[in-house]
This record gives C-alpha cells, sequence and structure tokens, in this order.
C-alpha cells in the first residue's frame, strides 16, 4: 500500500464544474503538498499546509491531520485547470517529497 | 527572485553510454537540493537529496549518483545508462523545510 492515496486517479468535469481531488497519507507529516504537472512535464507548487485551510484563486486546500486527508478543490473549473494533480507529503529535517500518483484531470469546454 | 534552471531539456542517449544532467539555482544561499525522477506512467520518485555542498543522500539503489560541487550546483550521472534510466528528471530547491521549488526537468530517452 502507498503511503500516499490519491483519488480518483482520472476526473473529466464541464467547464465551471465545481471538482474536489482527495489525498489520504498514512505516515506522520509536517507538511503536505498540492503540486500541478502540467503535459509539458513542468511542475508547480500550489499550495503547503500543516493545518487548516489555504486558498489562492479558484483554488483551495483543506488538511484534517486526525484524519489524515487532504482535499483540493477547484471552483469554477476551466479547461486550463486541465493538469495531473500530485498530493505529496514531508516529514523530518530533510524535506523529502512523497508522492501520491496523482490525478489526471480533464475539464472539458 | 530566485530562479532554477536544469540542462539539457532533452535527451537522448544510447545504452552505456555516460551522462551528466545539471541543475542550477539562482537568488538564494544553501538551499537543500533534490533530484527526482518520473518513469513512463509512473509517479515521482526522489532519487538524491543535499542539504549542503558535497553532502548527498542516496534514497533508492541505482545506476546513477549525484554530486554538489558548488553551493547552487546538482548533478546527475552515470557511467553507463540503462534502458531504465529513461525518464523525466526534475531538479528542485527549498529553503530548509520549506516549500519545494521545481526545475524544467530533463527528458531523457536511453535507446
Amino acid at each position: 500500500k502507498n503511503e500516499v492515496e490519491q483519488s480518483p486517479q482520472n476526473l473529466t468535469a464541464q467547464e465551471g464544474e465545481f471538482i474536489t481531488i482527495n489525498c489520504s497519507y498514512s505516515v506522520g507529516i509536517s507538511a503536505l503538498h498540492w503540486l500541478q504537472q502540467h503535459p509539458g512535464g513542468g511542475i508547480v507548487s500550489l499550495f503547503m499546509l500543516s493545518s487548516g485551510k489555504k486558498k489562492h484563486g479558484r483554488l483551495i486546500a483543506t488538511i484534517n491531520i486526525q484524519e489524515k486527508h487532504s482535499s483540493l478543490h477547484i471552483t469554477a473549473s476551466h479547461p486550463r485547470d486541465s493538469a495531473v494533480y500530485i498530493c505529496a507529503v514531508t516529514g523530518g529535517a530533510t524535506n523529502k517529497l512523497i508522492f501520491g500518483t496523482g490525478t489526471l484531470l480533464a475539464v472539458q469546454p | 527572485s530566485q530562479t532554477i534552471h536544469q540542462w539539457p531539456a532533452t535527451l537522448v542517449q544510447p545504452v552505456g553510454s555516460p551522462l551528466s544532467l545539471e541543475c542550477t539555482v539562482e537568488g538564494t544561499s544553501n538551499p537543500n537540493l533534490y533530484w527526482y525522477r518520473q518513469a513512463a506512467g509512473r509517479g515521482l520518485q526522489l532519487l538524491f537529496y543535499s542539504v549542503g555542498i558535497g553532502q548527498i543522500s542516496s534514497e533508492v539503489p541505482q545506476n546513477l549518483s549525484a554530486s554538489r560541487p558548488q553551493d547552487r550546483q546538482f548533478i546527475l550521472s552515470s557511467k553507463k545508462l540503462l534502458l531504465s534510466d529513461s525518464g523525466f528528471y526534475l531538479c528542485a530547491w527549498s529553503r530548509g523545510v520549506g516549500e519545494q521549488y521545481f526545475g524544467p526537468g530533463t527528458r531523457l530517452t536511453v535507446t
């Protein structure tokens, strides 16, 4: 069993829909990261959080430390949101990332 | 502002040939540096990380090695490439245990 599990693996949505991607982890962490990987391969860090909730534009990330669960929400989705969304966790002084397998999101116009 | 560079962007190499991928960071000092690999159809995997010059930790036994000859330079090498070394290689940096910032990546195809 992977230490970081994401669901769903694939998600297709219509433009404007509200999207939720879930992440569960089984290890102790110091922080959880949400990353976005574009079709060309480049990776952008969206959020780093250790408690509560963060919002940036149409993106919202929440984490429940007790339940070892995080969600990434996209409001008013747009085709440009199409990408792979990756959950990753860090723990310890070295800041090593442990990655989930990613969620492939396709937003259709 | 900080910038991370990787080169080359793409590389096609025959089996058994050597490899050198370079990563440099600008605009910060004493960063933590990381090499990740994404094999085709698989998730990202940490290969090496470094918290300082000459300090390299390996996560996965493999055909690759890493070096950090300068504070903001991180090099990934191999003496003899294998087909299984093909993949997308990403360098990243962070300030201590903070957020990680990724380079543009190198797509390596071993033929």
